[in-house]
């Protein structure tokens, strides 16, 4: 398995407060990307990172900030957290350097249970 | 915008059975096509990727085709057995671009 961390994998807090998720790598891949799962919807991509302060926006990114000051760290940031943002939240990383650009999969972490009351 | 439709919703096979599960997608400007399967409370595990330009992947029992011009993808699973039961995800990149637009699955039980 790809060695990536997400932390805390479990988390329950109130409207209003700041949240912050930290995905974790071991593999020195370039890319990263946070996604949010929910019933009815699948996956979809909330920011991405392509290298150390390099990101940008997803799909779903209204709400959510991320930072990367090293290669194997990728924070999300919930400034206020809102009861629509209880949700599932991924981590995946890729690196298209390694052996092509197309012929790299994205490799998953095992998620944080994110829970806004 | 890149749509990934995923049908069926749901699938349940006695063991033995060979299946199929589709994915169609609307924009054929596809960089690569991956099918991932996720266990319960789990994260997302790779099985194949297909890149734009290939028609199929093969790895172990499973074998995943892809015609780009149709827009549209299978994941053939042969003499399934109860492990192979999960949900199955595709997905797909957008030439020159990475990030990853998903479908919404398929939840395959298979009955011992």
């Amino acid at each position: 398995d790809a060695g990536i961390t997400q932390s805390p994998r479990h988390k329950v807090t109130e409207t209003g407060t700041p949240v912050t998720l930290r995905c974790h790598q071991t593999e020195n891949h370039r890319y990263m990307y946070w996604y949010r799962q929910d019933p009815g919807h699948g996956l979809r991509l909330i920011h991405y990172s392509y290298g150390v302060k390099d990101t940008d926006k997803g799909e779903v990114s209204d709400g959510y900030s991320v930072s990367r000051s090293k290669t194997e760290d990728f924070l999300l940031t919930l400034e206020s957290a809102t009861s629509s943002q209880t949700s599932v939240y991924f981590c995946a990383i890729s690196d298209p350097q390694k052996g092509g650009y197309s012929n790299q999969p994205q490799h998953f972490g095992d998620g944080t249970r994110l829970s806004i009351l | 915008k890149q749509e990934v439709t995923q049908i069926p919703a749901a699938l349940s096979v006695p063991e033995g059975e060979n299946l199929v599960l589709n994915c169609s997608f609307t924009d054929s400007a596809i960089y690569n096509l991956q099918w991932f399967r996720q266990d319960p409370g789990k994260g997302l595990t790779s099985l194949l990727l297909i890149q734009s330009s290939q028609r199929e992947q093969t790895s172990g029992r499973l074998n995943a085709s892809l015609d780009k011009s149709s827009g549209r993808s299978t994941l053939y699973i042969a003499a399934s057995q109860p492990g192979d039961s999960a949900t199955y995800l595709c997905a797909v990149s957008r030439e020159g671009n990475y990030k990853l637009t998903f479908g919404k699955g398929t939840l395959l039980t298979v009955n011992p």
